[in-house]
C-alpha cells in the first residue's frame, strides 16, 4: 500500500515555543491532506486540511505547508501550550480510492511547562 | 466538528465470540467508514459505506467482518468470530461532500 511517514516519532518543546511536525508522503497523486491530533484513548481530532492546489493554509495557531515537489507536509503550531501535547498524524487521500485516507504512524508531541 | 457517537466505549470479549460495534453518525452525511488502530500503531482503513452498500474495503476487512445500516441511522461493524489480533480501537467516521473525515471517540475492543 501507499505509505505516509513522519520524520520524528517524538518531539518535546517548551511551552510558548513554536512546534513543527513533519510528514512525508509517497504518492504524488494524493490531492488532499489532513492533520489530526489524537489524545490518549480518544479518536483523531481534525486540526486542519489542505488540498494539493495550495501550498499553505492557516488556522488558529496552526499552519500547514505543502511542498509537492518533495512530497512533504508540515504542521506548525504557534505558541505551543500544554494542551497541545498529543500524537499528531498526517493523512493523505488518493483520488479514486473511495475516499479512504492513509495515515502515518504519528509524532508524539510533549509540551514542557 | 460534527459529532459521531460510538457504543460501546469498551468491550471485552472471548476469542471466537461475535461482536457488534455501533455508531450514530450525522444523518445527512454521505460516506461512512470504519477504521481501526491497534495499540501503538497507525490508524488503518477497514471499509467505506456509501448509499447503503460497501464502497471500498481493505485487505483487513475479510469475511469475518460485515457492516450494515439496519435502520437508516445506526451504522454497525460486526466481527463474527473474534481473534486475539482483533483487539484494537475501532473508529467510526463520516464525511459529507467536502471530503473531510470526522472520527468518533472509538470503541476499544479487547479479545481475551
Amino acid at each position: 500500500g501507499e505509505s505516509v511517514g513522519l520524520h520524528l516519532p517524538t518531539l518535546s518543546v517548551q511551552e510558548g515555543d513554536n512546534s513543527i511536525i513533519n510528514c512525508a508522503y509517497s504518492n504524488s497523486a494524493s490531492d488532499y491532506f489532513i492533520w489530526y491530533k489524537q489524545e490518549s484513548g480518544k479518536g483523531p481530532q481534525f486540526i486542519i486540511d489542505i488540498r494539493s492546489n495550495m501550498d499553505k493554509r492557516q488556522g488558529q495557531r496552526v499552519t500547514v505547508l505543502l511542498n509537492k515537489t518533495v512530497k512533504h507536509l508540515s504542521l506548525q503550531i504557534a505558541a505551543t501550550q500544554p494542551g497541545d501535547s498529543a500524537v499528531y498524524f498526517c493523512a493523505e487521500n488518493i483520488p479514486n480510492t473511495g475516499n479512504q485516507f492513509y495515515f502515518g504512524t504519528g509524532t508524539s508531541l510533549t509540551v514542557i511547562p | 466538528e460534527p459529532e459521531v457517537t460510538q457504543t460501546p466505549s469498551h468491550q471485552v470479549t472471548q476469542m471466537g465470540q461475535e461482536v457488534i460495534l455501533r455508531c450514530v453518525p450525522i444523518s445527512n452525511h454521505l460516506y461512512f467508514y470504519w477504521y481501526r488502530q491497534i495499540l501503538g500503531q497507525k490508524v488503518e482503513f477497514l471499509v467505506s459505506f456509501y448509499n447503503n452498500e460497501i464502497s471500498e474495503k481493505s485487505e483487513i476487512f475479510d469475511d469475518q467482518f460485515s457492516v450494515e445500516r439496519p435502520d437508516g441511522s445506526n451504522f454497525t461493524l460486526k466481527i463474527r468470530s473474534t481473534k486475539l489480533e482483533d483487539s484494537a480501537m475501532y473508529f467510526c467516521a463520516h464525511t459529507s461532500a467536502g471530503n473531510t473525515i470526522y472520527f468518533g471517540e472509538g470503541s476499544w475492543l479487547t479479545v481475551v
